[in-house]
């Protein structure tokens, strides 16, 4: 059972570095979404998806792009990495049915520094 | 735009006692759920909450939905030291297809002996 899984759980960047992270969920969910929580201020939405191809922005998007070419795959980029953007970052999943399957899934998080 | 409120923030109690964590969100919502994190740690998913009236209990925890007063509640029951965590809700914006899912700030539980 993979559920949700973010890709790496770690990694430091330099200031100006790009990176892409990486989720990928295997339960053939609509909706995903990236999120990034910083001590003190729960958890941000930075972009979120409804479907394959489509994306949106979310409360804090500046600074990132994201892509869902796959309806499994959501990946979120840094083009120019910023200290910032130090946080954890989480992915989730969800469905749009009602009942049962209705949760809303998470990846373990992957801890960015920017130095 | 939907906005969560979550009190208190901090909350720290001892065992054996009871207390309730707070949701307020602003505007209409088609789930609210109810997630808890321990330090380092993902989220883990408690319970979602579908119609208005709704409750779930597991264990110690109960959560109930008012949609009319746009309001949710977790209620801790004799709270032991293992429910110290971090207790986080969120809600799913219900209109179109901007299907947001927003977090409120979390409530960090201590269960003192």
């Amino acid at each position: 059972n993979a559920g949700v899984t973010q890709t790496p759980k770690f990694r430091v960047l330099k200031t100006g570095q790009s990176m892409t992270l990486l989720c990928a969920q295997d339960m053939n969910h609509e909706y995903m979404y990236w999120y990034r929580q910083d001590p003190g201020m729960g958890l941000r939405l930075i972009h979120y998806s409804v479907g394959e191809g489509t994306t949106a922005k979310g409360e804090v998007p500046d600074g990132y792009n994201v892509s869902r070419l796959k309806k499994q795959n959501f990946l979120l980029g840094l083009e120019s990495a910023a200290p910032s953007q130090t946080s954890v970052y989480f992915c989730a999943s969800s469905s749009d049915r009602a009942g049962r399957g209705t949760e809303a899934f998470f990846g373990q998080g992957t801890r960015l520094t920017v130095v | 735009e939907l906005k969560v409120e979550q009190n208190p923030l901090f909350l720290s109690m001892q065992e054996g006692k009871n207390y309730t964590i707070y949701c307020n969100y602003s505007t209409t919502s088609d789930r609210l759920y109810w997630y808890r994190q321990d330090p380092g740690k993902s989220l883990e998913s408690l319970f979602v909450l579908l119609s208005n009236g709704a409750v779930k209990q597991e264990g110690r925890l109960m959560a109930s939905l008012d949609t009319k007063a746009r309001l949710s509640t977790l209620h801790i029951t004799a709270a032991v030291h293992d429910l110290s965590a971090t207790y986080f809700c969120a809600a799913r914006l219900s209109s179109g297809s901007a299907r947001q899912l927003t977090f409120g700030s979390g409530t960090q539980l201590t269960v003192l002996p």
